[in-house]
C-alpha cells in the first residue's frame, strides 16, 4: 500500500528558513499536498502540487517535487513563531472528493 | 458556515462502555472521513464515505462503526471501547469543486 514519511522533529531560529521533507512511495500519486495542524486544532491546507510540476511558490511557501526520488520538500522563508505547528504531507491519486494518505507528520519549534 | 463540526471535544470511557461520535458539515460535501490520530503515527483512515448511504473500511477499521445518517452527518461508534482506542478523532469531508479535505476540530477520547 501506499507509505508517507516524514521525521518527526525539526527546530528552527526565528528568521532563518525551515525546509521539511517527506518521501512517499506510490507512483501514482498525482496530487501531494501539505497541511498544517495548529495546537488543539484540526488541519488545515497549506497548499498542494500537481504531480506534473516541480516547484510551486506561494509567498513565503516554496514546495518542490522531484517525482524521479519521490521526494517532497517545504519550504517555509523567514520562519515566525506563528509557524510552529505539525506539517503533514499527504498524498491522493485523483482531485478532489478522494481518501488522502497522511505523513507522520513534522512537529516544527521555533527557537526565539 | 461552521465547516465541519465534531461533538463532543473530549470524552472518558471506561473499557466496554460505548459511545458515538458526532460530525456534522454545511458545505454541501459529497464526501466525508473519520481520522485517527496518535503520536507518532499520523492520522490514519478509520471509515469513510464518498456519499450518502455509502461508507467503506479504511486502514484502521476494527473495533469502529460507522453510519452516514445523511448528506450532513456522519458518525463514529465504539460499541465497547478499549484502551487502544484512546486517541484524538477528526472528522473531515470534501467536495468536487476544491481540492481539499476540511476538518473538524476534533475528539479527544481516553479509554481507561
Amino acid at each position: 500500500g501506499e507509505d508517507v514519511e516524514q521525521s518527526l522533529f525539526l527546530s528552527v531560529r526565528e528568521g532563518d528558513s525551515s525546509v521539511i521533507n517527506c518521501t512517499y512511495t506510490d507512483s501514482s500519486s498525482t496530487y501531494l499536498y501539505w497541511y498544517k495542524q495548529e495546537p488543539g486544532a484540526g488541519l488545515q491546507l497549506l497548499t498542494y502540487i500537481f504531480s506534473n510540476m516541480d516547484m510551486k511558490q506561494d509567498q513565503r511557501l516554496t514546495v518542490l517535487l522531484n517525482k524521479k526520488d519521490k521526494h517532497l520538500s517545504l519550504r517555509i522563508a523567514d520562519t515566525q513563531t506563528g509557524d510552529s505547528a505539525i506539517y503533514f504531507c499527504a498524498e491522493s491519486r485523483n482531485f478532489g472528493n478522494e481518501k488522502l494518505t497522511f505523513g507522520t507528520g513534522t512537529r516544527l519549534t521555533i527557537i526565539p | 458556515n461552521a465547516g465541519v463540526t465534531q461533538t463532543p471535544k473530549f470524552q472518558v470511557l471506561k473499557t466496554g462502555q460505548s459511545m458515538t461520535l458526532q460530525c456534522a458539515q454545511d458545505m454541501n460535501h459529497n464526501s466525508m472521513y473519520w481520522y485517527r490520530q496518535d503520536p507518532g503515527m499520523g492520522l490514519r483512515l478509520i471509515y469513510y464515505s464518498a456519499s450518502e448511504g455509502t461508507t467503506d473500511k479504511g486502514e484502521v477499521p476494527n473495533g469502529y462503526n460507522v453510519s452516514r445518517l445523511n448528506k450532513r452527518e456522519f458518525s463514529l461508534r465504539l460499541e465497547s471501547a478499549a484502551p487502544s482506542q484512546t486517541s484524538v478523532y477528526f472528522c473531515a469531508s470534501s467536495g468536487f469543486v476544491e481540492n481539499e479535505q476540511f476538518f473538524g476540530p476534533g475528539t479527544r477520547l481516553t479509554v481507561l
